[in-house]
């Protein structure tokens, strides 16, 4: 169970788009439209942004988006806002039972 | 609003035992797959176990397969998590969280518990 790749840092200035990639195999990520994304602020917990690679719970700002291409998943941040800075965290199902992996983190800086 | 409160952690010494536990309330309990997701000081999010609504599918991490077990009370609105042989790689914030789905296989998990912190250490 290898965790999924994800850059450890990306920034942006305000107003700027941002992307983070999230790299699996076909085990995982590029297997199943199960990937989801989640933000995390310093002392909260967790926070889903985005499920079924590139579907928004209700409450989240559809500044966030999220796409797949074979091994990778994408999460693309539009729009940049301070209070976007927080750490980011990609997942995927993938087993036929439950199994579930989660990338390393990137952490967003908003400059 | 969902809730999800997590309790039984604490500081213990390597190789013995703690159960932790997860108290849900403002949803069917019994419609959702829960989890426990466990982060380590100042590191990335690890799943850790989880079970299907009726407890008919279950699945672990690799890194604690053998020594958790993970469980569920419908009727009392709970899940649980069983630790033996703690090992000092253990010590994390485990959180609990509801799945979006009954399976377990969405691995979207929509609410999270505020998290109990266990400590393995001598």
């Amino acid at each position: 169970q290898s965790a999924l790749t994800q850059p450890a840092s990306v920034s942006g200035s305000p107003g700027q788009s941002i992307t983070i990639s999230c790299t699996g195999t076909s085990s995982d990520v590029g297997g199943y439209k199960y990937v989801s994304w989640y933000q995390q602020h310093p002392g909260k917990a967790p926070k889903l942004m985005i499920y079924d690679v590139s579907y928004r719970p209700s409450g989240v700002s559809n500044r966030f988006s999220g796409s797949k291409s074979g091994n990778t998943a994408s999460l693309t941040i539009s729009g940049l806002q301070a209070e976007d800075e927080a750490d980011y965290y990609c997942s995927s199902y993938t087993s036929s039972r439950i199994l579930v992996v989660f990338g390393g983190g990137t952490k967003l800086t908003v400059l | 609003e969902v809730h999800l409160v997590e309790s039984g952690g604490g500081l213990v010494q390597p190789g013995r035992s703690l159960r932790l536990s997860c108290a849900a309330s403002e949803f069917t309990f019994d419609d959702y797959a829960m989890h426990w997701v466990r982060q380590a000081p100042g590191k990335g999010l690890e799943w850790v176990s989880g079970i299907s609504w009726n407890s008919g599918s279950i699945g672990y991490a690799d890194s604690v397969k053998g020594r958790f077990t993970i469980s569920r009370d419908n009727a009392k609105n709970s899940l649980y998590l069983q630790m033996n042989s703690l090992r000092a790689e253990d010590t994390a914030l485990y959180y609990c969280s509801k799945d979006m789905g009954g399976y377990g296989d969405t691995g979207a998990f929509d609410y999270w518990g505020q998290g109990t912190l266990v400590t393995v250490s001598s």
